[in-house]
C-alpha cells in the first residue's frame, strides 16, 4: 500500500541543525511531490512547502525560508527536510505528505507520514 | 494567519447529523479538501474535490460549498469521529494553507 514513514523523534540543542527523512512506497516516487507540514504543540496544521520529486525544485512557504531545505534521494524514494540553527520555536510535529493533484479538482495531501516530533531545548 | 477559518468546536449527538464549515475568499475559486486529525494520529484525507471520499472513508462524510464557504457533513456521528477536523485550499496568492481547524465532540 501507499505509505509515508519518518523518521524517529529527535532532540536538539538550541543552533544546531536537523534532519527528517521521508520515504516513500507502494508507489512511483518521482509521480507525485511531497509537501512539508508542521504542527506546533496544542496548535493547527501549518504548510511549510513542497518540492517537486522529478525536478527537484522546492517551494518553500513564506516564514520557511533560509534555515529550511527540501530535498530529495530519488534512488532511495526519500524526501528530507533540513532545519539548522533551530530554536526553541521549532519544537513541533513536522508531517510530510504526498501532493495530489487533479485538473478541476485541485491540490489535496494523501497520504501523510506518520510525523516526527523535534523538540529543541537546551 | 490563515486565510481560511473554522469555529472552533463544535458538538453532536451520537448518530445526528453535523456541519463543519470553512470560509475563505479563495474558496470561490478553488475547492476545499478535508482532513480529520486523532489525537497523537497523523491527519487523514477524508473528503478531496467537489464531494469525493478517498477509499475507506465512510460514507456518512460528504462535502459542499457556495460562495466562499465549504462544509464538511457528518451525518449518522460515531463515538469514533471525534476528532479536529481542517479544511485546505488555496490562498489568495495561489498558495497552500489550511483552515484554524474544528474540534468535534460527540456527545
Amino acid at each position: 500500500q501507499v505509505q509515508l514513514v519518518q523518521s524517529g523523534s529527535e532532540l536538539k540543542k538550541p543552533g544546531a541543525s536537523v534532519k527528517v527523512s521521508c520515504k516513500a512506497s507502494g508507489y512511483s516516487f518521482t509521480t507525485f511531490g511531497i509537501d512539508w507540514v508542521r504542527q506546533a504543540p496544542g496548535q493547527g496544521l501549518e504548510w511549510m512547502g513542497g518540492i517537486n520529486t522529478k525536478t527537484g525544485n522546492p517551494r518553500y512557504a513564506q516564514g520557511f525560508t533560509g534555515r529550511f531545505v527540501f530535498s530529495l534521494d530519488t534512488s532511495v524514494s526519500t524526501a528530507y527536510l533540513q532545519i539548522s540553527s533551530l530554536k526553541a520555536e521549532d519544537t513541533a510535529v513536522y508531517y510530510c505528505a504526498r501532493r495530489r493533484s487533479v485538473t478541476g479538482t485541485g491540490d489535496w495531501f494523501d497520504p501523510w507520514g506518520q510525523g516526527t516530533l523535534v523538540t529543541v531545548s537546551s | 494567519s490563515s486565510e481560511l477559518t473554522q469555529d472552533p468546536a463544535v458538538s453532536v449527538a451520537l448518530g445526528q447529523t453535523v456541519g463543519i464549515t470553512c470560509q475563505g475568499d479563495s474558496l470561490r475559486s478553488y475547492y476545499a479538501h478535508w482532513y480529520q486529525q486523532k489525537p497523537g494520529q497523523a491527519p487523514v484525507l477524508v473528503i478531496y474535490g467537489k464531494n469525493n471520499r478517498p477509499s475507506g472513508i465512510p460514507d456518512r462524510f460528504s462535502g459542499s460549498s457556495s460562495g466562499n464557504t465549504a462544509s464538511l457533513t457528518i451525518t449518522g456521528a460515531q463515538a469514533e469521529d471525534e476528532a479536529d477536523y481542517y479544511c485546505n485550499s488555496r490562498d489568495s496568492s495561489g498558495n497552500y494553507v489550511f483552515g484554524t481547524g474544528t474540534k468535534v465532540t460527540v456527545l
